[in-house]
């Protein structure tokens, strides 16, 4: 049983710039967060998509958006890169009716802007 | 807004020494409490969890108690192995939906 997975694992940007990276969740789950945790720091939500929707979105801009498709996969995407977009981006998947608590993380995509 | 506050590290232990991460919240209503583990070069991982006040959470050895009175989840263990050497988030979800709030992790080295 696969767990979450992302794509690509590193990837090195210039600033303004955008980026699009990519989670497939794992089987059965239908719910998908995204977090970015930057060095040294924890996650921070960024959003959480949910029937294609985006139902909750943490302190983040504009820039940052997303997308849910029919199969739950989904995607992050940031325009206009700053430095400070250089981070570890997290995927988290979770099912809707059989929540207990528990996210699954992927093992993330590592953006650098230079 | 919701928020978790941990010790900083890194906390450097000796094989079979005692463990305390401390661990405070602040979030409306009654949160569930977590904590995840970052082993290097894995992803995160759930830990353990506890969902109301006086809940334990254990698994592998690692416990902590839900104490609302003192907004508290601290992480313990009784004896550290190197194998637990890793970064450690304490973390809250609230409110409905499945957003987790992390802290700013504790990093744990456990040597030989």
């Amino acid at each position: 049983d696969a767990g979450v997975t992302q794509s690509p694992t590193h990837l090195i940007k210039t600033r303004g710039q955008q980026v699009t990276l990519r989670c497939s969740p794992k089987s059965g789950h239908d719910t998908v967060s995204w977090y970015q945790q930057a060095l040294g720091q924890g996650p921070q939500f960024i959003f959480q998509y949910y029937e294609e929707e985006e139902r909750q979105r943490g302190n983040f801009p504009d820039r940052f958006s997303g997308h849910q498709f029919p199969n739950y996969s989904s995607e992050l995407n940031v325009n206009a890169l700053l430095l400070g977009d250089s981070a570890l981006y997290l995927c988290a998947s979770s099912s809707e009716q059989g929540y207990t608590g528990e996210l699954f993380f992927g093992e993330g995509s590592r953006l650098t802007v230079l | 807004g919701d928020s978790v506050t941990q010790m900083e590290g890194p906390v450097t232990l000796s094989e079979e020494a005692f463990l305390t991460i401390n661990c405070t919240y602040t979030a409306t209503g009654y949160p569930s409490l977590f904590w995840y583990v970052q082993y290097p070069g894995e992803g995160l991982q759930l830990l353990l969890k506890a969902t109301k006040a006086d809940d334990k959470g254990s698994n592998k050895g690692f416990e902590a108690t839900y104490r609302k009175e003192t907004t508290s989840f601290h992480l313990e263990k009784g004896s550290v192995q190197v194998s637990d050497s890793a970064v450690y988030f304490c973390a809250l979800s609230s409110g409905g939906y499945q957003k987790v709030t992390f802290g700013t992790g504790t990093k744990l080295q456990v040597i030989p």
